[in-house]
């Protein structure tokens, strides 16, 4: 069966410093991965989503990028923090499009 | 206007209730709809996956898609404490993303 990780759960860094998020996924090939943002009330805004290796799509002008080094790797980066990157963080597969939609559990960023 | 309006709630129900969640939409070309479940401080867990209009059930969990009314529904028959969470829906077309609701915040009075 499938699985996605993702680390870490919880997460604390001041304004300024690099971020680097990373989602695996396991038991399925050449997934379509994708990074949430869910602000408390906002709902899930898209991030980034990728259909392969090397391939990113950017939904939304920000502080933030993403890459995929490897097939089931999806690493989501900074290289200076603002406070309004504080959020929860969702990785999140599918087998392609028109397929479900999985989440993986979510890292709690604080910038401060 | 937002394309999926879902009432934040809070919505308290005591357990054993049957539970309606809504969410409306203005796109006709929406085809797919999922409802997902999320615990505080966890990821969306995928709770409802249809297609089109008409209901499907699994367990205690209804789901209900009316396309002419751009009205889509969960049901929760006898409803637990453990039912506590927010609830996502969530629909797409095509090969389109998928466009969320902001999510309701259910609460299961034991």
């Amino acid at each position: 069966s499938q699985t996605i990780h993702q680390w870490p759960a919880t997460l604390v860094q001041p304004v300024g410093s690099p971020l680097s998020l990373e989602c695996t996924v396991e038991g399925t090939s050449n997934p379509n991965l994708y990074w949430y943002r869910q602000a408390a009330g906002r709902g899930l805004q898209l991030l980034f989503y990728s259909v392969g290796i090397g391939q990113i799509s950017s939904e939304v002008p920000q502080n933030l990028s993403a890459s995929r080094p490897q097939d089931r790797q999806f690493i989501l980066s900074s290289k200076k923090l603002l406070l309004s990157d504080s959020g929860f963080y969702l990785c999140a597969w599918s087998g392609g499009p028109n397929e479900k939609l999985f989440f993986g559990s979510g890292t709690q960023l604080s910038v401060l | 206007q937002k394309e999926v309006e879902q009432d934040p709630g809070p919505l308290s129900v005591p357990e054993g209730a049957i539970v309606s969640l809504n969410c409306t939409y203005s796109n006709s070309a929406f085809q797919y709809f999922m409802w997902y479940r999320q615990y505080s401080r966890k990821g969306p867990e995928l709770l409802m996956y249809t297609y089109s209009s008409g209901n499907k059930e699994d367990g205690r969990f209804t789901a209900q898609v009316d396309k002419s009314s751009k009205y889509i529904s969960l049901f929760i028959r006898d409803s637990q404490p453990s039912d506590s969470a927010t609830y996502l829906c969530a629909t797409f077309f095509g090969n389109e993303k998928l466009t969320f609701g902001t999510g309701t915040r259910l609460t299961i009075i034991p």
